[in-house]
């Protein structure tokens, strides 16, 4: 099994640019999750789907974070226009039954804004 | 709302000694407890988990955790280190109702020689 396969491992970026992070779940897996790790906050839920559907966004933190899932092997964390205080460590994880399975985690994306 | 308390923000121990990194957590309804290990420049990987049945829970790479109903605790320990265990250790809770996971602010493992 090829685990949570994320891309890019790393992105700088300067402030006002649009940045796509992509997500592979692993197969079979019915959820995954987006999350953003800083020295300040921790680890930080942004955003959690089920079967492809978003169940709970309360974690986004503005408008300018969104995310799809467009079918079960792949899903995409946007933000537009991006900022400085978006750097962080991004990780998307996934589980076989919501948030009660283990999750597992991809090795993340290091953004940085500049 | 849940909450969860790593103790130690750092926690050095030498090579073949014993270690236990605390978590303590509130919740009003009940909860999954997990532990979660993060090598540098990784993301997480299980350790071990507590859903029902014995309190004392094994996992891998010789750890163990205790879960205290009465002291909403859910220590991680192991018997003995090696250098290969520094790493960062954080304690999660997933409440059984909602779903809502909160993860620890994490606990340095450093492992001297």
């Amino acid at each position: 099994d090829a685990g949570v396969i994320q891309s890019p491992r790393h992105e700088v970026t300067e402030m006002g640019q649009e940045v796509t992070l992509r997500c592979k779940p692993i197969s079979g897996h019915n959820s995954l999750f987006w999350y953003r790790q800083t020295m300040m906050r921790g680890l930080e839920l942004l955003i959690y789907f089920n079967n492809n559907v978003p169940i709970d966004d309360s974690g986004m933190p503005e408008d300018r974070f969104s995310a799809k899932m467009p079918n079960a092997s792949f899903s995409t964390l946007k933000i537009q226009p991006s900022e400085p205080r978006d750097s962080a460590v991004y990780f998307c994880a996934s589980s076989l039954e919501g948030p009660f399975s283990p999750l597992h985690f991809g090795n993340g994306t290091r953004l940085t804004v500049t | 709302a849940q909450s969860v308390t790593q103790l130690d923000s750092q926690v050095p121990v030498f090579e073949e000694a014993p270690v236990e990194l605390r978590c303590n957590y509130s919740s009003s309804v009940s909860v999954y407890l997990f532990w979660y290990v993060q090598y540098p420049n990784q993301g997480l990987q299980l350790l071990l988990k507590y859903l029902s049945g014995s309190t004392l829970v094994k996992g891998i790479n010789g750890f163990e955790a205790e879960f205290n109903k009465s002291q909403t605790s859910f220590h991680l320990r192991k018997p003995s280190v090696h250098i290969s265990d520094t790493a960062e250790y954080f304690c999660a809770v997933t409440d059984t109702n909602a779903g809502k996971s909160t993860f620890g602010d994490g606990t340095t493992l450093t492992v001297k020689p």
